[in-house]
């Protein structure tokens, strides 16, 4: 399976800030990468498919980039709802894999 | 609007069988995407774990294969899983996703299972 390495761990930001995580994989998977947003109630929200395409209704201040092995994900500007658990996905090998996630915390 | 709605028993003892279902509303199962099934375990990690298609055709992964079924019924637009001889590392919180290809575009809120005696 491919392994997919995020980082950091957790993140502690402030608002308004400009923010990037990260998600190696451990070999290449030609953009097909996903990002989702976990909640603290559980809720998971899709956000970006194939590395770089907003889902309908996602804010402009989330944006994805990479290639190859690495990818990130950007968020502009902190707005509060942001604080939350981002997980990566990878959908070019079977089976599909998950970063462990990425906890955007408030400083 | 598309909704997903897991549900099912909280405790499960070890060796017996893990049964839930995922109640979809507005969206038409037989109609096209992926129905899925996906947990995250206590660590937070996440597990993509097999789906249904439209059709009817199921893909598991390899590495629980074995021993889960994903099966549906389509006069009351649900899905099910089931997941046999649990063991106290099934323990998850599960939850049901629609997928176009492998996008997870909507998702249950989750419904958290632990296998215990």
């Amino acid at each position: 399976d491919i392994q997919m390495t995020q980082t950091p761990s957790s993140m502690p930001a402030s608002l308004g800030e400009r923010v990037t995580i990260s998600c190696r994989a451990s070999q290449g998977i030609s953009n097909y990468l996903n990002w989702y947003q976990q909640k603290p109630d559980g809720t998971i929200k899709p956000l970006i498919y194939y590395t770089s395409n907003l889902q309908s209704g996602v804010p402009s201040r989330f944006s994805g980039s990479g290639s190859g092995t690495d990818y990130s994900l950007t968020i502009s500007s902190l707005e509060p709802e942001d604080f939350a658990m981002y997980y990566c996905q990878q959908y070019d090998s079977s089976p599909n894999t998950f970063g462990a996630g990425t906890k955007l915390e408030l400083k | 609007e598309v909704q997903l709605q897991e549900s099912g028993p909280g405790l499960v003892k070890p060796s017996q069988s893990l049964s839930l279902t995922c109640s979809v509303t507005g969206y038409s199962i037989t109609s096209s995407y992926r129905w899925n099934w996906i947990r995250k375990f206590p660590g937070n990690k996440l597990e993509w774990m097999g789906y249904i298609n439209s059709a009817g055709s199921t893909n598991y992964n390899p590495s629980l294969k074995s021993r889960i079924s994903i099966t549906r019924d389509t006069s009351k637009n649900q899905f099910f899983l089931q997941v046999n001889s649990v063991t106290t590392e099934d323990t998850a919180t599960y939850y049901c996703a629609r997928s176009r290809y492998l996008f997870f575009d909507y998702w249950g809120q989750g419904v958290m299972v632990t296998v215990s005696s």
